[in-house]
């Protein structure tokens, strides 16, 4: 099956910075990939996502960038804010199928 | 669009009562609803898929006749903990997709319900 790795595990930074969050995954079949927030004790958000005919895509702050030959895809997050401040987790998922696998999620702490 | 609600948020039971979670589209038909179970600082795992009037796909580990899901109609699915264990605390989400295979992945997640069993 499919196996999804994320990294880092926790990412600290300073209001302003840039922070970038990388995941890797195993099935070459894979061409759905999402990005989820997740604030304390509430539900995953989707913020952006990609689809594996696309190499990047951005949303105002937030970029997502795949490469399918290396199998990784990455969420890129410029001028941070505290209110970014949340975990993030990645998946991926084959067409055809609704079940995306996640990865492990990455604590996004800005500090201001 | 696309919200998705479940009930209770929170619920404490005493050890051995069952518990019953639903998870209810509101402004789409969910022809598919997945149930995660989530550990403090972990990730999200997927106990089961379940599709409207067909029986549930468990995830293997998961033990089917604990945790009873029906999906009896396409905006509502449920989670039953039978016999629940002060190790079945956690915190429970389902989420919804909608469309025939291959329209739309994306999943829109409820907002979760917080279980503690004494």
């Amino acid at each position: 099956g499919e196996n999804v790795e994320q990294h880092p595990s926790t990412l600290s930074v300073q209001e302003g910075d840039s922070a970038v969050i990388k995941c890797t995954y195993s099935d070459s079949a894979s061409n759905y990939f999402p990005w989820y927030k997740q604030e304390l004790g509430k539900r995953p958000q989707l913020i952006i996502d990609i689809r594996s005919n696309v190499g990047e895509k951005k949303d105002q702050r937030i970029a997502v960038t795949l490469n399918k030959t290396a199998k990784h895809f990455s969420l890129h997050i410029t001028e941070t804010q505290p209110e970014d401040s949340a975990v993030y987790f990645c998946a991926a998922s084959k067409g055809g199928s609704y079940i995306p696998t996640f990865g492990r999620g990455t604590s996004l702490i800005v500090h201001p | 669009g696309a919200v998705v609600s479940q009930h209770p948020s929170w619920v404490i039971c005493k050890s051995g009562t069952s518990v019953k979670i639903e998870c209810r589209s509101l402004d789409f038909q969910a022809t598919t609803m997945f149930w995660y179970r989530q550990f403090p600082k972990q990730s999200l795992m997927l106990m089961a898929t379940s599709n409207e009037g067909s029986k549930a796909t468990y995830e293997q580990g998961v033990e089917k006749d604990k945790f009873l899901i029906n999906h009896a109609s396409l905006t509502l699915s449920t989670l039953t903990v039978t016999s629940a264990h002060p190790e079945d605390s956690s915190f429970y989400i389902c989420s919804a997709t909608w469309g025939a295979l291959g329209l739309t992945d994306t999943q829109y997640f409820g907002p979760g319900t917080r279980l503690t069993v004494l």
